[in-house]
């Protein structure tokens, strides 16, 4: 059962406009999301992070929105530049110590 | 900071032989992860620890895999006989245990089982 779901595989976005990755959960239970990058032959590094109390955090070119009632949380990339190129991985805890991963998003940022 | 240090980075081996894969975490994290990627399955928490101790063993696949952390500096994971189907990219990561969740991970090692 994947309680953390990444329904789009792949996403290819023009150098410039605005990247829209999203993520879904089913358990009621997870209280904090996560982000995290990942390029080829490196381990994923975290990205940006936002807690459930929250609706909304920002960190530069990245934001994450959260809607606990849809269980749906977005990561905005904008500007989006080639360098975002990456595979993006949503995560969720319920503060158990334990992040649950989705399958994660190939972004492709053309120049 | 070093950050997490993983080995090796790749390892090909044959069906049936041991393979051990080594972690050290950020000096200061309590609490140590071990994660596999693979195609299929993606990225699947295998078992973690917290101040040396394992909490939640349930992701190991079965009996053929063992990991220990004899000290707050270093983890091992351990695939004995290894079989062709363990052919993933094995991440370690390590976290303050603060709960909030935010964990740092290694570079992985790539493994093939011929």
């Amino acid at each position: 059962d994947q309680q953390v779901k990444q329904n789009s595989p792949s996403l290819s976005v023009q150098e410039g406009r605005i990247s829209i990755l999203n993520c879904d959960y089913t358990n009621s239970m997870f209280d904090y999301f996560l982000w995290y990058k990942k390029y080829p032959a490196e381990g994923p590094t975290f990205l940006i992070s936002i807690s459930s109390i929250k609706d909304k955090n920002e960190d530069g070119r990245f934001t994450v929105f959260l809607n606990k009632s849809a269980k749906h949380l977005s990561l905005h990339i904008v500007p989006s530049q080639p360098g975002d190129s990456a595979v993006y991985f949503c995560a969720a805890s319920s503060r158990t110590g334990k992040l649950t991963f989705g399958q994660g998003t190939i972004l492709t940022v053309h120049p | 900071d070093a950050g997490v240090i993983q080995s090796p980075r790749h390892e090909v081996t044959e069906m049936g032989q041991e393979v051990t894969l080594r972690c050290k975490p950020i000096s200061g994290h309590n609490s140590l992860f071990w994660y596999r990627q693979t195609m299929m399955r993606g990225l699947e928490l295998l078992i973690y620890f917290n101040n040396n101790v394992p909490i939640d063993d349930s992701g190991m696949p079965e009996d053929r895999f063992s990991a220990k952390m004899p000290n707050a500096s270093f983890s091992t994971l351990k695939i004995q006989p290894s079989e062709p189907r363990d052919s993933a990219v094995y991440f370690c990561a390590s976290t303050l245990d603060r709960g909030e969740g935010t964990q740092y991970f290694g570079p992985g090692t790539r493994l093939l089982v011929l």
